[in-house]
């Protein structure tokens, strides 16, 4: 156990449908880091929350949104979901210059 | 460009026989480099950890180099077991104050298939 919580681990939708995908950082860690991995591919950066703000944007769609609550765990919002979003989502948090500690990935599955 | 170049792509390597990863980055200030182990479709792993003064890094059969001058980085895996089947993966953050996401630069990663 990593320390970072992601759920759910598996999720099956539709196309068209919006997912909510939860995870809870490890104890002390105020950095939220979201992922996707599509099937061969690197982790590709979405987007990044600290303390609650946003902090950086990577390759993350306007479809897509993220939050982090004043408890910490950010959630990761997918709407008008297409085939071409189906991947493993991934969240890391970090503290400040030790580096990475990542959840275990949410499978996501656009049918 | 990508910041941090990691060789070869992929590689086959019998059970047994030992290999060794190549990871090149141009991130400046350098902070900290680390090698993350990823078995398919799970989260990465962190393997090590390296600051600029350290030269060698071991985790069991992992054991991990940096040479910060040339700005290179290996992963050595000794006695490949087929538990070693994975993608490894090299991040190295900078060296700046804020925590921000272009402080860690990630490789592509090198895909690794231990074979019986």
């Amino acid at each position: 156990d990593s320390g970072v919580t992601q759920t759910p681990k598996h999720l099956i939708t539709a196309t068209g449908q919006r997912v909510t995908l939860r995870c809870s950082p490890r104890s002390g860690d105020l950095s939220v880091y979201w992922y996707q991995q599509s099937l061969d591919q690197g982790l590709q950066f979405l987007i990044q929350y600290y303390n609650g703000e946003e902090r950086a944007k990577g390759n993350i769609l306007e479809r897509f949104s993220a939050q982090q609550f004043p408890d910490l765990h950010s959630e990761l919002n997918l709407s008008s979901l297409e085939l071409g979003d189906s991947a493993l989502y991934f969240c890391a948090s970090s503290e400040t210059g030790v580096g990475y500690t990542f959840g275990s990935g949410t499978r996501l599955t656009v049918v | 460009k990508n910041q941090v170049e990691q060789s070869p792509q992929s590689l086959i390597i019998l059970e047994g026989k030992n290999c060794t990863l190549q990871c090149n980055y141009t991130v400046s200030p350098f902070s900290n480099l680390r090698w993350y182990k990823q078995d398919t479709g799970r989260g990465p792993v962190s393997l090590t950890i390296m600051t600029f003064s350290e030269n060698t890094k071991s985790n069991g059969r992992y054991t991990a180099t940096l040479d910060a001058d040339t700005k290179q980085s290996s992963l050595h895996i000794t006695a490949s077991q087929l538990s070693d089947s994975a993608s490894y993966i090299c991040v190295v953050s900078r060296g700046a104050s804020t925590d921000s996401w272009g402080k860690f630069q990630f490789g592509a990663g090198t895909q690794v298939v231990v074979t019986p």
